[in-house]
């Protein structure tokens, strides 16, 4: 049971290149989430989905897409990366009753 | 939902009490207060939540105040593996239920 993954670990972007940042968890959860954190600074909701095949825009959405393939995999596309979105990414999830979120390791992304 | 108040930074002699605070006088009836913490560059944690009772688990107790309007985060024996930012969330059950993280408070553990 490896929880929630997250790939790349790292990743560095020249400005107006595009990525697809993965995120999977195997616990079965309905809910998950995308964050980002600057440095110093709490975390931001990107997008969430609360089910499959439900998305919607959350705190900080602007310049991102996502995609929920499937129950276990929700992913965070950057179309164009621009130098305001180096950050930590980081995936949650969360079961339809629960309570807790459960968070990946991060990736770490700087665009130059 | 409710925003929080947290001091920024706080130590701890290690094998003592850690005691964090929280206000959250904002907070309304149905909404919950939810400790997390985050070790350094690792994603955030879940410790403990409550609702109106103080709440104990094996990482923690949370004692909120009869008014609900502050509560406070207990480790009973802090150790150097402790030393993280300890984020204090107020959350209602409804809409996304994303977590709004602030600043919280970065805790250091002395040896």
């Amino acid at each position: 049971n490896a929880g929630v993954t997250q790939t790349p670990k790292f990743q560095v972007l020249k400005t107006g290149q595009s990525m697809t940042l993965q995120c999977a968890q195997d616990m079965n959860h309905n809910s998950m989430y995308w964050y980002r954190q600057d440095p110093g600074m709490g975390l931001r909701l990107i997008y969430y989905s609360a089910s499959e095949g439900t998305t919607d825009k959350g705190e900080v959405p602007n310049g991102y897409n996502v995609s929920r393939l499937n129950k276990r995999e929700f992913s965070l596309r950057l179309e164009s990366a621009a130098p305001s979105q180096t950050s930590v990414y980081f995936c949650a999830s969360r079961t339809l009753l629960g309570d807790t979120q459960y968070f990946g390791p991060g990736t770490r992304l700087t665009v130059l | 939902d409710a925003k929080t108040t947290q001091p920024t930074s706080m130590d701890c002699a290690e094998g003592r009490a850690a005691n964090l605070p929280c206000n959250h006088s904002t907070i309304s009836g149905n909404e919950y207060v939810y400790w997390y913490r985050q070790i350094h560059s690792q994603g955030p944690q879940y410790i403990i939540h409550g609702l109106k009772n103080n709440e104990t688990n094996e990482m923690a107790s949370l004692i909120i105040t009869e008014d609900r309007k502050s509560s406070t985060l207990i480790l009973p024996h802090a150790t150097l593996r402790d030393t993280a930012v300890y984020y204090c969330i107020v959350r209602g059950v409804t809409g996304a239920n994303n977590l709004f993280f602030g600043t919280g408070t970065r805790l250091t553990v002395i040896p």
